[in-house]
């Protein structure tokens, strides 16, 4: 099977920050890495797919590179509604999500 | 734009079956969509648990498959998913959620928390 891991596992910057998520995948995925962002006692919503696709309706702030096994999620200016977990999912047979990163304002 | 909605029985007893419905509005569930079940224990992370296709293809978590099945229901234009064998470490927040072809999961429903207690 193949995992999917985050880092950090937890982070705090301030506003206005430059932010960056890794994800790394045990093996090859291609393009199929999807990032969702998770607030607290809310349901997770899509930020990005195919690594790099911005959903409709999210900010042009957050963007995502990467392809293989090496992916990250970048917030080019950390904003206060911006703290959540983010998650990591690979898409693509047997889907599993990274075990999440949780984003905090310093 | 397609709503998803999850109804469950809040609480199901040690060794029981846990069984979640979705029902689907604004859309159908012909579409060619895979629709997902995903859970969340508290303070915990996402686990995909499974999911079914338009034409009714499964596919399951290989952790969870021994206890998992998903099915369709066209004519209430709902999907379920039924976990049997259940204990505490299956107390969690089930979400459904749908994925087009080629895409990740776009929408989500609002979740509904199964409690595995006596």
């Amino acid at each position: 099977d193949i995992q999917m891991t985050q880092s950090p596992s937890s982070l705090s910057a301030s506003v206005g920050d430059r932010v960056t998520i890794t994800c790394r995948a045990s093996q090859g995925i291609g393009r199929y890495l999807a990032w969702y962002q998770q607030k607290p006692g809310k349901v997770p919503n899509l930020l990005i797919y195919a690594a790099s696709t911005l959903q409709s309706g999210v900010p042009s702030r957050f963007s995502g590179s990467g392809s293989g096994t090496d992916f990250t999620l970048t917030i080019s200016s950390l904003q206060p509604e911006d703290v959540a977990t983010y998650y990591c999912q690979k898409y693509s047979s047997a889907l599993t999500f990274g075990q999440g990163t949780r984003l905090e304002i310093k | 734009q397609v709503q998803l909605q999850e109804s469950g029985p809040g609480l199901v007893k040690p060794a029981g079956t846990l069984s979640v419905t979705c029902a689907v509005s604004g859309g159908s569930i012909n579409n060619e969509n895979w629709w997902s079940w995903v859970r969340q224990t508290p303070g915990k992370g996402l686990e995909w648990i499974g999911e079914i296709s338009h034409d009714g293809t499964t596919n399951y978590n290989p952790s969870l498959k021994s206890r998992v099945t998903i099915s369709v229901d066209r004519s209430k234009n709902q999907f379920s998913l039924n976990l049997n064998s259940v204990t505490a470490a299956d107390t969690a927040v089930y979400y459904c959620a749908r994925q087009p072809i080629n895409m990740a999961f776009d929408v989500w429903g609002q979740g509904t928390m199964v409690t595995v207690s006596s």
